[in-house]
Formats: structure tokens, C-alpha cells, sequence
């Protein structure tokens, strides 16, 4: 059974605080790893997609790096808004036949004003 | 472009009954996904269609079906619904070229109460 895990599974944060979670997920035959942002009533939307060791992508006040070779990767919020707050998951790709997906159970993230 | 769009956006069921979700994407991808989402328990695929004519079961595929209409449409059916069958139901497609690099795109859900 293939497993991919995020941590914690919530956190509670005060406007303008930096946060970081983590993600771990198999580390043989690594493809891709997925990171989805998803807000309350609203659907999941891709947000990185990080393929090569050491990757690190980027977009606005959001980063994420990856480690192949250990199996983990970290998202990081730099000085967090209360439009931060959503559950972010990983997702690891497992096969390029099919083209499925192996979802963690997510980080859901409150930003307190 | 509508994307992925989910009907119906809820329903209520008793034990017992059948029901089927509809899903539609516009974005001409080849590869369509159904999962249920549980509180704590993130995306669990149900069942998956990598291309079309082709259907294949996900984690969690009894108590349901699917039917690949058509490169467009993926239908998922509850032959007899159950209250373990409660959930929120998302469909997803992606271009599935075989890189993995392919994004999913999600519909906007459908929520399920089986009483």
C-alpha cells in the first residue's frame, strides 16, 4: 500500500506569521509530486508540480522544495493572509499510463486576522 | 471554457436507492476520475477512466459503478446507496499525455447524505 503523509493535519496561525508543513511520500520510483490548494466550497487547483530533487517553485508569498531521495517535501507561506486559509494537499504521481494520483490527507491551514 | 462540471451539486438519499453522478469536462482531456473526499481522510480515488472506452477501479471502488460515455462524460452509479456512502463526491480529468507533469482539473463536487 503506497502511502503519502502530511503534517500536521491543522494549524492555526496569526496574520503575518510564517508556517510550514510537510508532506512525505515513497521515494522509489518518484515521478512527480502534486500540490493542490483547496478552499472551503470550493474545488482543489493545482498549485505546483515538482519533478526533479532539489526543485523549489515558487508563487507569490507560497513556496515548495522538494528531497527525492528522502521522500519529503515542504510548503512554505511567508508572512500568511487570512486568504491563505485552505487545506493544501500533496498528491504523488503514481503512473504515467494512467496518469492517477495518490492524494496525503491534507494540511488545513486557518489565518487568524 | 466550463472546465469539469458535477451534477447534481446535493442530494439526499434512503438506503437503498440507486442514484447516478453526472460529470462533463470541455477541456478535450483524455483521462477521468472520480474520488470521495472524508473528513481526515484527503481524496480516495474510486475509480478512474485513463482514456476513453477504458474504465479501472480506484482504492475504493465497491458499491459503486462508472460508464465512460464518451471523451466527454463520466458517470458514477450507486446501484444501492448506503450511509457509508455519504461523502462529498469530486470528478476530475487531466490530459493524461502520460507525463507527469498533467495537472487534474476538479468539478465543483457533489454532496451526498445517504439516511
Amino acid at each position: 500500500i503506497l502511502n503519502v503523509e502530511q503534517s500536521p493535519q491543522s494549524l492555526h496561525v496569526q496574520e503575518g506569521d510564517s508556517t510550514n508543513f510537510t508532506c512525505s511520500f515513497p521515494s522509489s520510483n518518484f515521478y512527480a509530486l502534486h500540490w493542490y490548494r483547496w478552499e472551503t466550497a470550493k474545488s482543489p487547483e493545482a498549485l505546483f508540480v515538482m519533478t526533479l530533487n532539489g526543485d523549489e517553485k515558487k508563487k507569490g508569498r507560497i513556496s515548495a522544495t522538494l528531497n527525492t531521495k528522502e521522500g519529503y517535501s515542504y510548503l512554505y507561506i511567508k508572512g500568511s493572509q487570512p486568504e491563505d486559509s485552505a487545506t493544501y494537499l500533496c498528491a504523488f504521481f503514481l503512473s504515467s499510463n494512467t496518469g492517477k494520483l495518490i492524494f496525503g490527507q491534507g494540511t488545513t491551514l486557518q489565518v487568524k486576522p | 471554457n466550463a472546465g469539469v462540471t458535477q451534477t447534481p451539486k446535493f442530494q439526499v438519499l434512503k438506503t437503498g436507492q440507486s442514484m447516478t453522478l453526472q460529470c462533463a469536462q470541455d477541456m478535450n482531456h483524455n483521462s477521468m476520475y472520480w474520488y470521495r473526499q472524508d473528513p481526515g481522510m484527503g481524496l480516495r480515488l474510486i475509480y478512474y477512466s485513463a482514456s476513453e472506452g477504458t474504465t479501472d477501479k480506484g482504492e475504493v471502488p465497491n458499491g459503486y459503478n462508472v460508464s465512460r460515455l464518451n471523451k466527454r462524460e463520466f458517470s458514477l452509479r450507486l446501484e444501492s446507496a448506503a450511509p457509508s456512502q455519504t461523502s462529498v463526491y469530486f470528478c476530475a480529468s487531466s490530459v493524461s499525455s502520460g507525463a507527469p507533469t498533467d495537472t487534474q482539473y476538479f468539478g465543483p463536487g457533489t454532496r451526498l447524505t445517504v439516511l
